[in-house]
């Protein structure tokens, strides 16, 4: 168990441009969220998925916003044509059903800038 | 929506303080409620969580209880580590697991 890994760890990006960042899951987890957190501010939820299957999109998440995880292991969120409000940390997280009783396990998040 | 209101920050303690950090919530249904905390240069870790009002959840020397009375869930720890300094996130869960995290509490002690 090498926890959950994200890649880049940092992307400086110029507007117009696409980015896309990757999510590496604990493995035996089913479940894999992606959030996104600006500064001072609390992990906002962007979606989710159980499996392979995308079960909710956040208002957050606009047309530009693209999430998969084709096969049921690790997941790309694309940001296509970026724009300086997208300059965040995005953040994923992976867990069992057991969400309840065991929380998430977060990686250490993609810090975008949008210069 | 569901909401999650902490107190805000920064907060400065000295070392061997008493801590509480407040956190009260808005929810329609009955959810878990969780403190992460985020060090430095860290990624958020899972510090405390309760499934069901009355329960207390702990860990590392802190506390919380689940109060359905107040809709509360108030972190706290009877003496502070220099090593507790960090932000500290209250979250409640909803249906397929999605966290909503409050706005995050500051923490700084002082030796």
């Amino acid at each position: 168990d090498t926890g959950v890994s994200q890649d880049p760890r940092h992307k400086i990006t110029k507007r117009g441009q696409n980015v896309t960042f990757r999510c590496d899951p604990i493995s035996e987890h089913n479940r894999l969220y992606w959030y996104r957190q600006t500064l001072g501010q609390g992990p906002e939820f962007l979606t989710y998925f159980q499996n392979e299957a995308q079960l909710e999109k956040s208002r957050l998440l606009s047309d530009r916003f693209s999430a998969e995880r084709p096969k049921g292991s690790f997941s790309t969120l694309e940001i296509q044509r970026t724009e300086q409000g997208d300059s965040a940390m995005y953040l994923c997280a992976s867990s069992n059903r057991g969400i309840d009783e065991y929380g998430y396990t977060f990686g250490s998040g993609t810090r975008l800038t949008v210069v | 929506g569901d909401s999650v209101t902490q107190m805000e920050g920064p907060v400065t303690l000295s070392e061997e303080a008493f801590l509480t950090i407040n956190c009260t919530y808005t929810a329609t249904g009955y959810p878990s409620l969780f403190w992460y905390v985020q060090y430095p240069g860290e990624g958020l870790q899972l510090l405390l969580k309760a499934t069901k009002a009355d329960d207390k959840g702990s860990n590392k020397g802190f506390e919380a209880t689940y109060r359905k009375e107040t809709t509360s869930f108030h972190l706290e720890k009877g003496s502070v580590q220099v090593s507790d300094s960090a932000v500290y996130f209250c979250a409640l869960s909803e249906e397929g697991g999605k966290l909503i995290f409050g706005q995050g509490t500051e923490l700084s002690v002082k030796p």
